[in-house]
């Protein structure tokens, strides 16, 4: 069965750092692999996906994940940190095309001035 | 391009009432999803509607939710008796075609329930 584990439910960060979200994914088939992001009290906003194309993906608002077979991985990484980024980041893989996501648990992203 | 429209915002409901959610989705989009998230986890999902037919129900509690797309376009999802632990936000998303590449699906701003 598919799931995705997200390691740590909390990370902090200095504004200007580097945002460092990790994802490990299961899947017994090629996975599609999205990156959401959710701002207190809205819905979830697509990052970035990937679709079995490039294995580095860029996103909006500067993110972009890398995804590795071998480690299966799928972290999302942004070079500086803005305030603004301040929000819960979601995991998740597409079961089949078209099919339900399964989310990881989040992680909550703190910028720190 | 509007997005995926969801009301109400917010419902407070005691125990064993009953309560409705409305969703309306992207003009165009033939898949529409429930999803229910429950404070510090990710969502899950409820159903899938393909048009107007049930794609996926193997998580909804059909004691006590159902829903419906009756012509393919908007979606309701109904709690009947509802209990605690159905407090959560409830998500509707929608997405272009089953089976398009990737399936991306996109988010309205969901529905915070309170069961007292």
């Amino acid at each position: 069965a598919q799931s995705v584990t997200q390691l740590g439910s909390h990370v902090s960060v200095s504004e200007g750092a580097l945002v460092l979200l990790r994802c490990n994914y299961s899947s017994s088939v090629p996975p599609y692999l999205f990156w959401y992001v959710q701002y207190p009290n809205q819905g979830l906003q697509l990052l970035l996906k990937y679709t079995s194309a490039a294995t580095l993906v860029k996103g909006i608002n500067g993110f972009e994940a890398e995804f590795k077979k071998s480690e299966t991985s799928f972290h999302l990484t942004k070079p500086s940190a803005h305030m603004s980024d301040a929000a819960e980041y979601f995991c998740a893989v597409n079961v089949n095309q078209g099919g339900k996501l399964i989310f990881g648990q989040g992680t909550e992203l703190s910028v720190k001035p | 391009e509007a997005g995926v429209a969801q009301s109400p915002r917010y419902k407070i409901i005691e125990k064993r009432q009953s309560v409705a959610f409305w969703c309306n989705p992207i003009s165009g989009h033939a898949t529409l999803y429930w999803y229910q998230q429950i404070l510090g986890q990710g969502p899950k999902l409820l159903i899938q509607f393909q048009n107007n037919g049930v794609v996926d129900d193997s998580q909804l509690p059909k004691d006590r939710f159902s829903a419906e797309r009756l012509k393919g376009v908007d979606s309701t999802l109904k709690i009947q008796p509802a209990k605690l632990e159905d407090s959560a936000v409830y998500l509707c998303a929608s997405s272009f075609l089953a089976g398009a590449t990737g399936g991306t699906q996109y988010f309205g701003p969901g529905t915070r329930l309170t069961v007292l």
